[in-house]
């Protein structure tokens, strides 16, 4: 299996602008979840699915902060409009079963100038 | 809430020399714990898991971890670290009223001396 796949790996964007992450979960895996990662803050859960649907969105920063999961396959997390504080590496993280360890993407790393 | 302590945010070791990690958490059961880690400009990596069973679990790299649940700790050892072992390691917790939503420790960054 390759894993779990992050699109971009790295992002330079003005602020203002919207920025698309995308992530393609481990065949099979039914659940996902999006982190941020800052010097600051460490690992931030930010958002995560069960079966496509979204369970807990505590996490999520503000309303500028979006994510999706049209399928099983796929999932994107959008900001809009972006920030220089947005700027982090975002993880992808999907898992097999519920409580199962999770397995993370390699990041997209986030620059908003 | 549960939550996990790493109370060492540096450690440096030589090459060859022992390796112990120290995890604490708060949880009001028997919690699910892991240890990753994460290599420069990588993603994280399972190392090990305790779920139940021996307290004594094996990892990939040659990492061990106990689960010692009257000090509710994790903490992750290895006999003789390797130059490539320099990295940052998360201990992390999962289950009960979180679902199955990770909580992680602060990380410590493992720094190797030649």
């Amino acid at each position: 299996d390759a894993g779990v796949i992050q699109s971009p790996r790295h992002e330079v964007t003005e602020m203002g602008q919207e920025v698309t992450l995308r992530c393609k979960p481990i065949s099979g895996h039914n659940s996902l979840f999006w982190y941020r990662q800052t010097m600051m803050r460490g690992l931030e859960l930010l958002i995560y699915f069960n079966n496509n649907v979204p369970i807990d969105d505590s996490g999520m920063p503000e309303d500028r902060f979006s994510a999706k999961m049209p399928n099983a396959s796929f999932s994107t997390l959008k900001i809009q409009p972006s920030e220089p504080r947005d700027s982090a590496v975002y993880f992808c993280a999907s898992s097999l079963i519920r409580d199962e360890e999770q397995y993370f993407g390699p990041g997209t790393r986030l620059t908003v100038t | 809430a549960q939550s996990v302590t790493q109370p060492d945010i540096h450690i440096t070791v030589s090459e060859g020399a022992s390796l112990e990690l120290r995890c604490n958490y708060s949880y009001g059961a028997t919690p699910y714990l892991f240890w990753y880690v994460q290599s420069p400009g990588q993603g994280l990596q399972l190392l090990l898991k305790y779920f139940s069973g021996d307290t004594l679990v094996q990892g990939i790299k040659g990492f061990e971890a106990e689960f010692k649940r009257s000090q509710s700790s994790f903490n992750l050892r290895k006999p003789s670290v390797h130059w490539s072992d320099a990295a940052e390691y998360f201990c992390a917790v999962v289950g009960g009223a979180a679902g199955n939503k990770l909580t992680f420790g602060g990380g410590t960054r493992v720094l190797v001396k030649p």
